[in-house]
């Protein structure tokens, strides 16, 4: 059973950068589909974008392209997301999940909590 | 993109009952391509049915899905304390996934 791990917390200020990493435990990434998703707190899933590592595919949900960046390093089979000019409203716990590369987000990693603050 | 819709944004019943959650997308989804996902305070969302109607490995057989075209729906037939939580539905038919923004089904 893969486990994801995911980089711990961060407090980032408005207009910086944030970069999330998940390492995929017991399992491999790149016949696999990356997907990232955010929760604001209180709020619902929010699906960002993901990465299909094998074909070098990322797709971004309108909302997010041109400041998010899904990559992935299919040697240590970890996948990363970069959000830049980061506003008080990107505060959420960000999650990374693993899925089929047509299918659902089948294995989640335990979430970041990034905090955007002045 | 494909926007989902849930209903109803809450949900209040007591255990033994049925729960109905619905799931609308703005256009018909390609395939059967529709997952529902339990989520409890603190923890990440888990995967219950996945191609509408097909069980995720352990879940039990309370929870069935179904639909077709532009409306699916989960149906948990009796439920257990474990169950109230939020619900999500996501769409993963086109190359860009969309959920819906949760049903709460709550202890009444």
């Amino acid at each position: 059973q893969v486990q994801l791990v995911q980089s711990g917390a961060e407090v980032k200020k408005p207009g910086s950068s944030v970069k999330v990493s998940c390492k995929a435990s017991g399992g491999s990434i790149t016949n696999f589909a990356m997907s990232w998703v955010r929760q604001a707190p209180g709020q619902g899933l929010e699906w960002m974008g993901r990465i299909i590592p094998m074909l070098g595919l990322t797709y971004y949900a309108q909302k997010f392209q041109g400041r998010v960046t899904i990559t992935a390093d299919k040697s240590t089979s970890t996948a990363y997301m970069e959000l830049s000019s980061l506003r008080l409203e990107d505060t959420a716990v960000y999650f990374c999940a693993r899925g089929l590369r047509v299918g659902p987000t089948l294995d989640w990693g335990q979430g970041t909590l990034v905090t955007v603050s002045s | 993109e494909i926007v989902l819709t849930q209903s109803p944004g809450a949900l209040s019943l007591s255990p033994g009952e049925r729960a109905t959650l619905s799931c609308r997308a703005s256009q018909a989804l390609g395939g059967t391509y529709l997952a529902w996902f339990q989520q409890k305070p603190g923890q990440a969302p888990r995967l219950l049915i996945y191609d509408t109607s097909s069980r995720a490995t352990g879940i039990p057989d309370r929870f069935s899905g179904s639909g077709s075209g532009t409306d699916f729906t989960l149906t948990i037939s009796r439920l257990e304390p474990e169950d109230f939580a939020v619900y999500y539905c996501q769409q993963y038919g086109s190359f860009f996934y969309t959920f819906g923004q949760g049903t709460k089904l709550e202890i009444k």
